[in-house]
């Protein structure tokens, strides 16, 4: 999604279906991208994360994509539950890790 | 990972007034890091706390405004100072460990400036 400062871009997903959620980083020089789940009142939780010698890394019930081409990252979480909605952050990593604006998963019962 | 907790949870201060927000993790780090996340938005980093050294300031963020304490390997604090209603926001404090150095968070400080 596009930054929209306070307005987070939204995905609403039906409870079972799998959910694709896209991240675009900005520095090429970036080795270690992460995605972070921040539920309401909470802090960032770890997901998971990749390094950029792999394109691909799967969880349990999550998988990350990258492609360094692009600089394009995605996660896609299978069987999509209500205990997944919350807004998730990808993060990249050169000398620092830097977030990307966040997106809000709606998970609709 | 870490279990990192943060003090206080949340507090409602007057502007020209400072707090200091405290973090404990549960075992031995290098780095910690503080962050803001104003409503609605992403987290942008404040400064990089090791111990024995002093804090590394991102641009926009001094050490002034943001003192930061690094006593130990397991505790931090961050001291918002002469508060103003722009101060409003949760701050977070992180800290890098394990085999691939990820970063784990604390629980947030929710402030409001009155």
């Amino acid at each position: 999604g596009e930054s929209v400062g306070l307005h987070l871009p939204t995905l609403s997903v039906q409870e079972g279906d799998n959910s694709i959620i896209n991240c675009a980083y900005s520095n090429s020089a970036s080795d270690y991208f992460i995605w972070y789940k921040q539920e309401s009142g909470k802090g960032p939780q770890f997901i998971i994360d990749i390094r950029s010698n792999m394109d691909k890394r799967q969880g349990q019930r999550v998988t990350v994509l990258l492609n360094k081409t692009v600089k394009h990252l995605s996660l896609q979480i299978a069987a999509t539950q209500p205990g997944d909605s919350a807004v998730y952050f990808c993060a990249e990593k050169d000398q620092k890790v830097t977030f990307g604006t966040g997106t809000k998963l709606q998970v609709i019962p | 990972s870490a279990v990192i907790s943060q003090k206080p949870s949340r507090d409602i201060c007057q502007r020209g007034t400072s707090l200091t927000i405290q973090c404990q993790v549960d075992s031995q780090v290098t780095m910690m890091f503080w962050y803001r996340q104003q409503p609605g938005q992403s987290l942008t980093l404040i400064a990089t706390a090791n111990q024995g050294s002093e804090a590394t300031y991102e641009s926009g963020f001094v050490i002034d405004k943001f003192p930061i304490s690094r006593p130990n390997l397991t505790f931090s604090t961050l001291t918002v100072s002469n508060m103003s209603p722009e101060d409003s926001s949760i701050y977070l404090c992180s800290v890098e460990t394990g085999i691939n150095y990820e970063q784990y968070f604390g629980p947030g400080t929710r402030l409001t400036v009155t």
